[in-house]
């Protein structure tokens, strides 16, 4: 079936430690967004990315990096220099040029102790 | 800093009552504003993308109207039923983004 995976679904760190999150995609689209979800709020936009080898910073970029070597894959690291990083983050995919509608995995919660 | 506002953030109805939310977004340079459902442990998923002035869209009980002069969209859902429970969602679409509000928070109780 074709969709979004991202891996791990709960992941605990202590604090200074990088952590690395997968997002993978096997719907054959163009653009790949990372999104952090807090209490009270909305998702908020981390980084995206149009074509592979290219990212754009989103919103709330600072503390994270990302690469986009393959088409299926969009990775997020999460560094030491993120300040408060415990959070549900979301990846997501659309088609350029289509409706646009975005195709959600299904999150990964991070807990930084 | 471009503001997605969602009112209101919580609703609690019973089974069969009808019931409707907003999404008010800026009213310059639109393109497109969706909606999504997200129930609790599952992906948020696509309800309707929505890009002309006076849009209606329709997906079973569930329908959408789209005011892009105002900057408003109003969400229904007629005879709500308990899996209709769910954190609904709009995102405004900017340049290749997409802002997101806060969202909706419905319980549906029978």
């Amino acid at each position: 079936d074709g969709g979004i995976t991202q891996s791990p679904k709960y992941l605990f760190r202590k604090e200074g430690q990088n952590v690395t999150l997968s997002c993978e995609q096997n719907l054959n689209h163009d653009a790949m967004y990372w999104y952090r979800q807090d209490p009270g709020q909305g998702l908020r936009l981390i980084y995206y990315s149009q074509i592979v080898n290219d990212f754009q910073k989103g919103d709330i970029a600072e503390g994270y990096s990302v690469s986009r070597e393959k088409k299926e894959s969009f990775p997020l690291t999460v560094t030491s220099a993120q300040k408060n990083p415990t959070a549900f983050y979301l990846c997501a995919s659309t088609n350029r040029g289509g409706t646009g509608e975005l195709f959600f995995g299904e999150g990964s919660r991070l807990t930084v102790l | 800093i471009l503001n997605v506002e969602q009112s209101p953030q919580s609703l609690h109805v019973q089974e069969g009552d009808s019931t409707n939310f907003t999404c008010s977004f800026p009213s310059s340079n639109f393109y497109a504003l969706h909606w999504y459902r997200w129930e609790t442990a599952k992906s948020p998923e696509a309800l309707f993308v929505m890009t002309l002035n006076g849009d209606e869209k329709k997906k079973g009980r569930i329908s959408a109207t789209l005011n892009t002069k105002e900057g408003y969209s109003y969400l229904y859902i007629k005879g709500s039923q308990p899996e209709d429970s769910a954190t609904y969602l709009c995102a405004f679409k900017w340049g290749d983004k997409l802002i997101f509000g806060t969202g909706t928070r419905l319980q549906v109780f029978p």
